[in-house]
């Protein structure tokens, strides 16, 4: 068990580009999940995914933002022609899911975003 | 709908002093809770958990939390503060489809010598 990885860890980028994050899950989990944190603010739900199915989506991920999980194992997260305001830390976490509600997400080391 | 709400989004204490972080939380269902830390740069870590079985629970670190529901509270605490705690600490709860975590603002921990 690696556990969750990130990548990259840092992307700086000009407003108007296209970017891309990759998330890889412990490898046995079927649920995987996208969070953006700011400064000062705990976590917020993204996206998640269980196995290839994207499940359900937050009001947070507009249009500009694109996630799959092609295979039902990495996932990847693209924001489109990016805007100062999705400077932050993109975490990724994943679970097991087996019909139980309180199976805990591990988190990734994340990838923090600037965009200038 | 789920919340959960950190008092205090600074807390500073001692070395060797008790450390305690507050904790309220809004579910329309048994609620499912989790303390995180998450130190500089990195991901969150998972320090507890509270799934119903019991309303004292025990984590890594030397860190518990009591499960109040009459207080609707999820306190955590440590009996003596060591300087590799400070760390930032976010309070969490699953929403009611159990499909996201909803997490406070965080408090930060500082430990002085």
């Amino acid at each position: 068990d690696t556990g969750v990885s990130q990548d990259p860890r840092h992307k700086i980028t000009k407003r108007g580009q296209n970017v891309t994050f990759r998330c890889d899950p412990i490898s046995e989990h079927n649920r995987l999940y996208w969070y953006r944190q700011t400064l000062g603010q705990g976590p917020e739900f993204l996206t998640y995914f269980q196995n290839e199915a994207q499940l359900e989506k937050s009001r947070l991920l507009s249009d500009r933002f694109s996630a799959e999980r092609p295979k039902g194992s990495f996932s990847t997260l693209e924001i489109q022609r990016t805007e100062q305001g999705d400077s932050a830390m993109y975490l990724c976490a994943s679970s097991l899911r087996q019909g139980r509600l309180d199976n805990e997400q591990f988190f990734g080391p994340g990838t923090r975003l600037t965009v200038l | 709908a789920q919340s959960v709400t950190q008092l205090g989004s600074h807390v500073s204490v001692s070395e060797g002093a008790l450390v305690l972080l507050r904790c309220n939380y809004s579910s329309s269902v048994p609620p499912y809770l989790f303390w995180y830390v998450q130190y500089p740069n990195q991901g969150l870590q998972l320090l507890l958990k509270y799934t119903s079985a019991a309303t004292l629970v025990k984590g890594i670190n030397g860190f518990e939390a009591e499960f109040k529901k009459s207080e609707t509270s999820f306190h955590l605490t440590k009996p003596s503060a060591h300087m590799s705690d400070a760390a930032e600490y976010f309070c969490a709860v699953y929403n009611q489809a159990g499909t996201a975590l909803i997490f406070g603002k965080g408090t930060t921990l500082s430990v002085s010598s």
